[in-house]
């Protein structure tokens, strides 16, 4: 079946560090890929996607290139901030007419000022 | 703006008494999904409506039912809530199951 790895958290880091938050996948076909972003007692964003090999998804700041060859997504910033303090969740959906994300477990990301 | 709305956003019940939670959306998507998420856990997919055909998931309790009565809104039933069921509750649509699925903020249920 389906799964979503990521990094076991939590993450803390200064504000303008680099961030990297790895995530792989295993799934049976060629799925599109997400990274949603829970900030406390809110509901889920979408921050980016990528539908396909070698796409880029981009959105604030952060970016995630679908690698199929590494079966990974993993999500970068190049200088967090504190309000990018939150929950960060790497997802998977198969095509298909019963298509359902895949979560992984999630990662808690703190950035102090 | 097209949104997906939940009322209310916090809810407190007791113990045993039924309670239902509220979902509507302005994005005139097809489906429509109702997660159960834990503190620190992953949302966990409880059901979804695809317009009007319902599917459960396997692990579903039976307490937790759902109503679809048009495109707009889908209701959380649960019918005898237990300590076990406080968490919070997503609500999250989408055109086609396919397609990018986008959250609602959320209720938080209190089981007192």
């Amino acid at each position: 079946g389906n799964s979503v790895t990521q990094m076991e958290g939590p993450v803390t880091l200064s504000e303008e560090a680099f961030l990297t938050i790895n995530c792989t996948y295993t799934a049976t076909g060629y799925p599109s890929l997400f990274w949603y972003v829970q900030y406390p007692g809110e509901g889920l964003q979408l921050l980016l996607k990528a539908t396909k090999a070698d796409d880029k998804g981009s959105n604030k700041g952060f970016e995630a290139t679908y690698r199929k060859e590494t079966t990974s997504f993993h999500l970068e910033k190049g200088s967090v901030q504190v309000s990018d303090s939150a929950v960060y969740f790497c997802a998977l959906s198969e095509p298909g007419a019963n298509s359902k994300l895949t979560f992984g477990k999630g990662i808690t990301l703190s950035v102090r000022p | 703006d097209a949104m997906v709305i939940q009322n209310p956003r916090y809810q407190v019940t007791q113990f045993g008494k039924p309670v239902t939670l509220s979902c509507s959306q302005t994005l005139n998507h097809n489906v429509m999904y109702w997660y159960q998420q834990k503190s620190s856990q992953a949302p966990k997919l409880l059901f979804h409506y695809y317009d009007k055909d319902f599917n459960n998931e396997a692990d579903t309790p039976d307490n937790f039912q759902s109503r679809r009565p048009n495109t707009s809104f889908c209701f959380l039933d649960i019918r005898s809530p237990g300590l076990g069921d406080a968490a919070m509750y997503l609500c999250a649509t989408s055109g086609d199951p396919q397609e990018t699925q986008y959250f609602g903020p959320g209720t938080r249920l209190l089981v007192l």
